[in-house]
């Protein structure tokens, strides 16, 4: 069975452009989490997608958002890049909610 | 503000020893708790999970749960230098009732000297 999925594995973009992330569930998930991981920090919670519907989002501005499809997948948007947005993004998969969760490899964003 | 609170480490074990990890929660009303190991550079992968008092093994791996003191721990007995890796707890604050995502602690350092 396959593991969660995130696409792409790298990304490079240069400050003030657009970022979009993707993000495939293990089969039968509904719910989605998105973390942010800089450089020797700690995981912060970004966004949480559960049934197509957000339940939750970190303390991170406006311009990252977010969506969840009908399949599940969902994907991550970060508008007008900045430096620090540098980081490697992390979405994980559960099923039934408050069960445990699963990583995808992550997307290494470096913002030039 | 659901906390969850790891010391930073390092913490340093000779090999074949046990390496004790432990984890504080501040919100009582937390039904789940999970143990994710992470390599360098790497994503977190989930090693182990608890939801009820006590003990829970797998292989050399234990998870101890204490709701009344809000205290988790894992234990891994037998350490090799594979095991160094920061490991990080999450902590489910409500459980399916509540819309509060997974919370994270941010981790502690585990070397294990060969």
């Amino acid at each position: 069975e396959a593991g969660v999925t995130q696409s792409p594995t790298h990304l490079i973009k240069t400050r003030g452009q657009q970022a979009t992330l993707r993000c495939s569930p293990i089969s039968g998930h509904t719910s989605v989490y998105w973390y942010q991981q800089a450089l020797g920090l700690g995981l912060q919670f970004l966004l949480w997608y559960d049934e197509g519907e957000e339940r939750n989002r970190g303390n991170f501005p406006p311009r990252f958002s977010g969506r969840q499809f009908p399949n599940y997948s969902s994907e991550l948007n970060v508008n007008a890049l900045e430096l620090e947005d540098s980081a490697l993004y992390l979405c994980a998969s559960t099923g039934r909610v408050g069960t445990e969760a699963f990583f995808g490899q992550g997307t290494r964003l470096t913002v030039v | 503000q659901k906390e969850v609170e790891q010391n930073s480490g390092p913490l340093s074990v000779p090999e074949g020893a046990i390496a004790s990890l432990n984890c504080t929660y501040s919100d009582r009303g937390s039904q789940s708790f999970f143990w994710y190991r992470q390599y360098s550079g790497k994503s977190p992968e989930l090693i182990m999970f608890i939801y009820s008092n006590g003990d829970k093994e797998d292989g050399r791996f234990t998870a101890q749960l204490n709701k009344a003191s809000q205290y988790v721990s894992l234990l891994i007995r037998d350490s090799q230098p594979s095991d160094s890796a920061t490991y990080l707890c999450a902590v489910n604050p409500r459980g399916i009732s509540g819309n509060t995502p997974l919370v994270f602690g941010k981790g502690t350092r585990l070397s294990v000297i060969a």
